[in-house]
Order: C-alpha cells, then sequence, then structure tokens
C-alpha cells in the first residue's frame, strides 16, 4: 500500500518560531501536494512540486515555503508562525504515471495539526 | 480560472435513505477530472469515486454513484442506503488532466450526518 507520511500529528508553536512540516512518501511519486485545511473553506493548496527541487506556489502561498531536495519528501516551512497559520495541513502524493487512468492515484497523509499561541 | 462549489454546508439523511450532494465546477479545459473524497472525524482524507470528463457513462463504485452533467458542469455524488458509517465530511475536487503540473482543487466540503 502506499504510504504518505506525516512525521507530527499535532504541534503547539508561538508566534514567531520557525515551523517544519515534513511529509514523506514510499511510492516513487512525482507530484506532491501541501494543503490547509480551515472549516468552510474546505482544502487549499498552499504549494505543490512536480519533481525534486522543482515547486510552484499554489492559491495561499503567502507565509510559507517548501523544500523538495529528495523525491520521498516534501517539507512545508512557516518560517515565522502567526495565529493566522493555526489549522490542519495535509499533504498528498501523486503518481504521475496513472493519471491517465482512475483518479485513486492521488494519496493523502493523516494531517498535521498545528496551533499557533 | 478553475473552480468547485459545493453549496450545502450540512445536511441530514435517514438511515437506509438515498442521499445527493451537490457539486458545480467552472473550468475552460476541455480535459479534466472529477473526484468525491470523504473525510470522517479522524481526518483522513478517502477517495470515493473519480469521473473523467470524457467517460460518457456516470462513474459507480458500489454505493456511490456520480451524476455527471457536462453541459451544466455538475457532478453531484449519490450515495444509496445510507448508513451511520456515512456521517463525514464530503469534498468534490477538480484536476486538469493536460499535463505534469495540473493540480487538485476542492470545494468547501458537505458535512453529511446520517441518522438512524
Amino acid at each position: 500500500d502506499v504510504k504518505v507520511t506525516q512525521s507530527s500529528r499535532y504541534l503547539v508553536k508561538r508566534t514567531g518560531e520557525k515551523v517544519f512540516l515534513e511529509c514523506v512518501q514510499d511510492m516513487d511519486h512525482e507530484n506532491m501536494f501541501w494543503y490547509r485545511q480551515d472549516p468552510g473553506l474546505g482544502l487549499r493548496l498552499i504549494y505543490f512540486s512536480y519533481d525534486v527541487k522543482m515547486k510552484e506556489k499554489g492559491d495561499i502561498p503567502e507565509g510559507y515555503s517548501v523544500s523538495r531536495e529528495k523525491k520521498e519528501r516534501f517539507s512545508l516551512i512557516l518560517e515565522s508562525a502567526s495565529t493566522n497559520q493555526t489549522s490542519m495541513y495535509l499533504c498528498a502524493s501523486r503518481d504521475l504515471r496513472g493519471r491517465t487512468l482512475s483518479g485513486n492515484t492521488i494519496y493523502f497523509g493523516e494531517g498535521s495539526w498545528l496551533t499557533v499561541v | 480560472a478553475q473552480k468547485i462549489t459545493q453549496t450545502q454546508p450540512g445536511m441530514f439523511v435517514q438511515e437506509k435513505e438515498a442521499v445527493t450532494l451537490d457539486c458545480t465546477y467552472d473550468t475552460s479545459d476541455q480535459s479534466y477530472g472529477l473526484f468525491w473524497y470523504k473525510q470522517p472525524s479522524s481526518g483522513e482524507m478517502i477517495f470515493l469515486i473519480y469521473q473523467g470528463s470524457y467517460d460518457e457513462q456516470n462513474a459507480t463504485e458500489g454505493r456511490y454513484s456520480l451524476n455527471f452533467q457536462k453541459a451544466r458542469k455538475s457532478a453531484n455524488l449519490v450515495i444509496s442506503a445510507s448508513q451511520l458509517g456515512d456521517s463525514a465530511m464530503y469534498f468534490c475536487a477538480m484536476r486538469d488532466n493536460g499535463g505534469a503540473t495540473n493540480k487538485l482543487i476542492f470545494g468547501t466540503g458537505t458535512l453529511l450526518a446520517v441518522q438512524p
């Protein structure tokens, strides 16, 4: 089974701290994504990476950066955490080789609940 | 720009009845894919069903079916014979199929509560 693992399930950080959210997938997927999920707003795309060292901004990149040095790992970085970044963060990965097949080639992690105080 | 709209923030349904969750989308792409995901209270995203824009038949997966009306740009999810375990948040999502960098965008979700 494909596994997308987010290293931290629950975090509490102070305003101004630098925060790293790590995501690892074990199936050699090219595409990886970071979303945040907020009540009433659904999932909003922060950044995605279509290959190693490649990244593109999503819909809400402000206040975030990402790193993809190895294919299996996609890190989301909050340079200076703020209270409005309190949210649930979901990582996902996708197998490009399956893009013309049925859509269940996008896999999600279990989510990271971040509280910034 | 692509957009997904789910107009029902929450819904109730009686156990064993069918329920339809609405989803409309907006895209100028000719090739795209539509998804439904279920998110129970535990937080994981569970893939339910997929419809390609060129698929002529509506997708079905067990008790889930997707009512795809391309001209109206709607992709409603129908759950037949609801069960208590169907209580969850449901998200409609879309991606274009045009290239390697395509994104998956989501609607705001519908919270479904199945009543005994």
